[in-house]
């Protein structure tokens, strides 16, 4: 059974980074697929933010793509976002999830709120 | 980057009626390239339909998914309790990947 499981801080300062991790079980990330994430604002819909592939392979929204990076770390089986120079509109709950065919997300994480306050 | 809007915003319906959810693309999206979500509250989105019309593994045949042009629809033949949740379209032909504003269906 694939799981996914984000972490990190739930409040970040205004300008700072915001750093997130996705734990991946039952799976390996080196194998096959994308893996991505994605984020939604309170009350609001869904923000695909960009997707890695094992190759190392990146894409990211035109939106974000001058402050986000993703990466991943094989040998601990995640998958990290860093979004730097945040404000309050980066205010979201962030999944990450799986993805096939580059981007139908098939596993997701439950989710994780980061408020960016000061 | 490609706009999908989704009709209605709200929809109201008692259990057993029939649903029937819209998503139009701004642009030509290639049929193959269009999933549908559902998302209780609280909960992460849950694959429902991918390529317009394949139900995803699990999935119960009263969803289905269709295509006409650049518009595509999601039906629910028979409404469960549990089918009561908010439902998104998603392009994935074109980077950036977007998804519809989202439709909620509520009990009437």
């Amino acid at each position: 059974q694939v799981q996914l499981q984000e972490s990190g801080p739930g409040l970040v300062k205004p300008s700072e980074t915001l750093s997130l991790t996705c734990a991946v079980s039952g799976y390996s990330i080196s194998s096959d697929y994308y893996w991505g994430w994605v984020r939604q604002p309170p009350g609001k819909g869904l923000e695909w933010i960009g997707n890695i592939y094992r190759s190392g392979s990146t894409d990211y929204n035109p939106s974000l793509k001058s402050r986000v990076t993703i990466s991943l770390d094989m040998s601990k089986n995640h998958f990290s976002l860093n979004l730097n120079s945040v404000t309050a509109a980066d205010t979201a709950v962030y999944y990450c999830a799986r993805a096939f065919s580059e981007a139908i997300f098939d596993y997701w994480g439950r989710g994780t709120l980061v408020t960016v306050s000061s | 980057e490609i706009v999908l809007t989704q009709s209605p915003g709200t929809l109201s319906l008692s259990p057993g009626q029939r649903a029937t959810l819209s998503c139009r693309a701004s642009q030509s999206v290639n049929s193959m390239y269009l999933a549908w979500y559902q998302q209780k509250p609280g909960q992460a989105p849950r694959l429902l339909i991918f390529a317009a019309s394949t139900r995803a593994t699990g999935i119960p045949d009263r969803f289905t998914g269709s295509v006409s042009g650049t518009d595509f629809t999601l039906a629910i033949s028979s409404l469960e309790p549990e089918d009561f949740a908010v439902y998104y379209c998603q392009q994935y032909d074109i980077s950036p990947y977007t998804f519809g504003q989202g439709t909620k269906l509520e009990i009437k």
